[in-house]
């Protein structure tokens, strides 16, 4: 248990729906990071907050995503009218204490049809 | 451009046999180097990690060797066993508290 949950665990939808996806540590943690991963490949940085300030952006978050993470705890990540190429596993990670190490949620599988 | 290039994509060892996974990295910046363990349908876990001031670490049958000068890192899994059966994955950051950057991962399998 890496102390991250996420939640759906799976979500199948239709191009052009919208889609919400949340992330809980169980605790407290400073650093909250999105990844996105599509089958075959490594995870791909998306985003990340330290407490509710969203310090950096990937290229790949496109203006149809957006996250927040209102009080410094759970965080979500929102996709706006959603894409084929959206299908992936989007990972959230949290880092602890003073060490650099991320620990990985078990991810949202989405699936655009 | 990829920051971080992982070899081999797949790899097949029989059981007791040593399993060795290699990565690459260019940014010299780069200052921590942490390896994930995946299984399908599951988030990445962390196996073991390490900085550049020493060439070597190693936490059970899990070593990681370093080579600065090439800008090369390894892992090295002793006694491979069919539960390390996985995708493994390769990363680097900088500076503290950074986002990583993954390899394209290597999937293992050991044969019992």
């Amino acid at each position: 248990d890496t102390g991250v949950s996420q939640d759906p665990r799976h979500k199948i939808t239709k191009r052009g729906q919208n889609v919400t996806f949340r992330c809980d540590p169980i605790s407290e943690h400073n650093r909250l990071y999105w990844y996105r991963q599509t089958l075959g490949q490594g995870p791909e940085f998306l985003t990340y907050f330290q407490n509710e300030a969203q310090l950096e952006k990937s290229r790949l978050l496109s203006d149809r995503f957006s996250a927040e993470r209102p009080k410094g705890s759970f965080s979500t990540l929102e996709i706006q009218r959603t894409e084929q190429g959206d299908s992936a596993m989007y990972l959230c990670a949290i880092t602890s204490g003073g060490a650099n190490e991320q620990f990985f949620g078990p991810g949202t599988r989405l699936t655009v049809l | 451009q990829q920051q971080v290039k992982q070899s081999p994509q797949s790899l097949i060892v029989q059981k007791g046999g040593i399993s060795i996974i290699n990565c690459a990295y260019e940014n010299t910046a780069f200052d921590y180097f942490p390896w994930y363990q995946q299984f399908p349908g599951k988030g990445p876990a962390l196996l073991i990690a390490i900085r550049p001031d020493v060439s070597e670490k190693k936490e059970g049958r899990f070593t990681i060797s370093f080579n600065k000068s090439a800008k090369q890192f390894s892992l090295h899994i002793m006694d491979s066993q069919p539960g390390d059966s996985a995708t493994y994955f390769c990363a680097a950051s900088k500076d503290n508290f950074n986002k990583f950057y993954f390899g394209s991962g290597t999937k293992l399998n050991v044969k019992p």
